[in-house]
């Protein structure tokens, strides 16, 4: 199993332009997350999914867009990039085992994101 | 709302020592609550978590922490301190009925020498 994996892994945008993030993940799990890491403010979440075909708001969805179209795949889109959203991405994904709160995430291993 | 205080930014300990990570929560309602490890350039791993039962959690690598209702804390523990140890250190919390959403702490990062 490859786990969660991430694409792509760095990538440099000018203000204004408009990418997507592909996170992907083997373990058939229900849940996907978007995190995202900024120095001294830990993870935060952006959107999330219970679900294929489902989304949901998180912490911080100003800017971002995401899709879950195929239960293995959650993607974030940056429709017109901002200095602000420099950040490091993290997806995650959960198994609805023991319940929603009680589930272990497993992450991958990041996308590093800078826009000029 | 749910929140999680790790209040230090960096713990220094030599290798061999023991190790404490403290990681403070508030909540409404019953926490579970979870450590977290990042090493560089790399994604979260999960080291344990407390759900219900035992206060004392063991997790992965000889960690372990403990859950104390009272003075709300979940401080990260191990005997026995490792340079390989050496990493950034999350706290979460979450609580039933809000989706599995984790709200992590700001991280600490433990430093360990020789």
């Amino acid at each position: 199993n490859a786990g969660v994996t991430q694409t792509p892994k760095f990538r440099v945008l000018k203000t204004g332009q408009s990418m997507t993030l592909l996170c992907a993940q083997d373990m058939n799990h229900e849940y996907m997350y978007w995190y995202r890491q900024d120095p001294g403010m830990g993870l935060r979440l952006i959107h999330y999914s219970v679900g294929e075909g489902t989304t949901a708001k998180g912490e911080v969805p100003d800017g971002y867009n995401v899709s879950r179209l195929k239960k293995q795949n959650f993607l974030l889109g940056l429709e017109s990039a901002a200095p602000s959203q420099t950040s490091v991405y993290f997806c995650a994904s959960s198994y609805l085992r023991g319940g929603p709160s009680t589930d272990t995430q497993y992450f991958g291993p990041g996308t590093r994101l800078t826009v000029l | 709302a749910q929140s999680v205080a790790q209040p230090e930014d960096q713990v220094n300990v030599a290798e061999g020592n023991p190790l404490t990570v403290k990681c403070t929560y508030s909540v409404s309602g019953n926490p579970y609550l979870f450590w977290y490890v990042q090493y560089p350039n790399r994604g979260l791993q999960f080291l344990l978590k407390y759900i219900t039962g035992d206060n004392l959690v063991k997790g992965s690598y000889g960690f372990e922490a403990e859950f104390n209702k009272s003075q709300t804390s979940f401080h990260l523990k191990k005997p026995s301190a490792l340079v390989s140890d050496s990493a950034l250190y999350f706290c979460a919390v979450s609580v039933t009925g809000t989706a599995s959403k984790l709200t992590f702490g700001t991280g600490t990062r433990l430093q360990v020498t020789l």
